[in-house]
């Protein structure tokens, strides 16, 4: 059975940093792209950033570019995402997804909050 | 960037009756890279339709999806109490990937 299980979200200042990660389990991890989705409250959805599994090129939306970076590490099936220069915009639920570039995303972790505020 | 127009925001509907949910692309969406995606509150999206009109594992036929180039269907033949809930569209051909904003399906 494939799980995705985020955490690291939580409550951290404006310009400040948090790193969120992603535990997969039930498939090959390593061959397999993977996406960050947000969710603003009460808002739609909105791809933050993927990862190739197959070339490891990232790529991000241009609202994140050059604050959130995507890593992962396989020895531990385990996706990244550091979050840095935050703002109050950032906040949402953090999801992480399968699927990049060109695949959907069919597994969905369950999200973990990230609150920017003073 | 490819700007996706969900229509309409809501939709009105009883169970048992048939729901037609539009998604139109602002640029041609490549190979059909179009997703229709489920969510309800408090949860995570559910991957309902890929590449346009593929439905992902373990989704009824009741829910179909059509179209090409910059329009999309998703339609749900006859609405189960279960099936009240926001859907998505998403195209995933081209950097970035994009969602629309959405469509409410209520009763």
């Amino acid at each position: 059975e494939v799980q995705l299980v985020e955490s690291g979200g939580g409550l951290v200042q404006p310009g400040g940093s948090l790193r969120l990660s992603c535990a997969a389990s039930g498939f090959t991890f390593s061959s397999y792209g993977m996406s960050w989705v947000r969710q603003a409250p009460g808002k739609g959805l909105e791809w933050v950033s993927g990862l190739s599994g197959s070339s490891g090129s990232p790529d991000y939306a241009d609202s994140v570019k050059g604050r959130l970076t995507i890593s992962t590490d396989n020895s531990k099936n385990t996706l990244y995402l550091q979050m840095n220069s935050l703002r109050a915009e950032d906040t949402a639920v953090y999801y992480c997804a399968n699927g990049f570039p060109r695949a959907p995303s069919e597994y969905w972790g369950q999200g973990t909050l990230v609150t920017v505020s003073s | 960037e490819i700007v996706l127009m969900q229509s309409p925001g809501t939709l009105s509907l009883s169970p048992g009756e048939r729901a037609t949910l539009s998604c139109r692309a602002s640029q041609s969406v490549s190979s059909s890279y179009l997703a229709w995606y489920q969510q309800k509150p408090g949860q995570a999206p559910r991957l309902l339709i890929y590449g346009g009109s593929n439905r992902a594992t373990g989704i009824p036929d009741r829910f179909s999806g059509s179209g090409s180039g910059t329009d999309f269907t998703l339609t749900i033949s006859r609405l189960e109490p279960e099936d009240f809930a926001v859907y998505y569209c998403q195209q995933y051909g081209s950097s970035p990937r994009t969602f629309g904003q959405g469509t409410k399906v209520e009763i």
